[in-house]
């Protein structure tokens, strides 16, 4: 299966410091992902990229940055962090099959900023 | 509204017994549509799929109906077992890098 691999698994943060979340995988899919979980929301797509150096709104993006430096890697970066982020965050690779892509999740980075 | 309403959100069934659940969506362009399960502290895994192009797909106890005209889809698990609980996400797609995920199921088969 493919490999999607984040760190840190947990994270605890102040309200108004830097976090990043990391996100590798060795699928060499073009695609990436950040989606956060709540409950009672689902999955929601905060940035994703198209392959390295690319970086794309999704449709909650306020508050966060992306940064794609190479194939492999894909990071989510909350400037100033706030108790709103708190949640849990995954990142996955997308693998195109006959004109559908099939989504590939890492573990999950739980975030909590007091 | 929602572009991927899934009902229910929570589910108890007996074990051997039939679990079902069911989406429906507003984008009409979808033609992809997944089911992932996600085990307690898990990542979600896909774990069935159905194109536009087709009605209906099995694989062992899991069965996906698709219905274009009345814009919804479900997925049917029959005789459930313990390891079935989970919560479960359906979602719709238009296209690549552009998924409409429902807000999930939590199934849990009772012994």
């Amino acid at each position: 299966e493919a490999a999607v691999t984040q760190s840190p698994r947990n994270k605890v943060a102040v309200t108004g410091g830097k976090v990043t979340l990391s996100c590798n995988q060795t699928n060499n899919h073009n695609n990436m992902y950040w989606y956060r979980q709540d409950t009672g929301h689902g999955l929601r797509l905060i940035h994703y990229s198209y392959g390295a150096g690319s970086t794309e709104k999704g449709d909650i993006p306020d508050g966060y940055k992306a940064s794609r430096p190479s194939q492999e890697n894909f990071s989510l970066i909350l400037e100033l962090a706030t108790p709103s982020q708190t949640s849990v965050y995954f990142c996955a690779s997308g693998d195109r099959d006959r004109g559908h892509e099939r989504l590939f999740f890492g573990h999950g980075t739980k975030l909590s900023v007091l | 509204g929602e572009q991927v309403e899934q009902l229910p959100s929570i589910l108890r069934v007996q074990e051997g017994s039939s679990a079902s659940i069911n989406c429906s969506y507003e984008d009409s362009a979808s033609n992809y549509f997944p089911w992932y399960k996600q085990e307690p502290g898990e990542n979600p895994k896909l774990i069935i799929d159905i194109r536009s192009n087709m009605e209906r797909k099995q694989i062992q106890e899991l069965i996906v109906l698709l219905d274009k005209k009345a814009k919804r889809f479900s997925l049917h698990i029959t005789d459930t077992q313990p390891g079935d609980s989970a919560m479960y996400f359906c979602a719709a797609s238009p296209g690549y890098q552009n998924f409409y995920f429902g807000k999930g199921t939590s199934l849990t088969v009772i012994p």
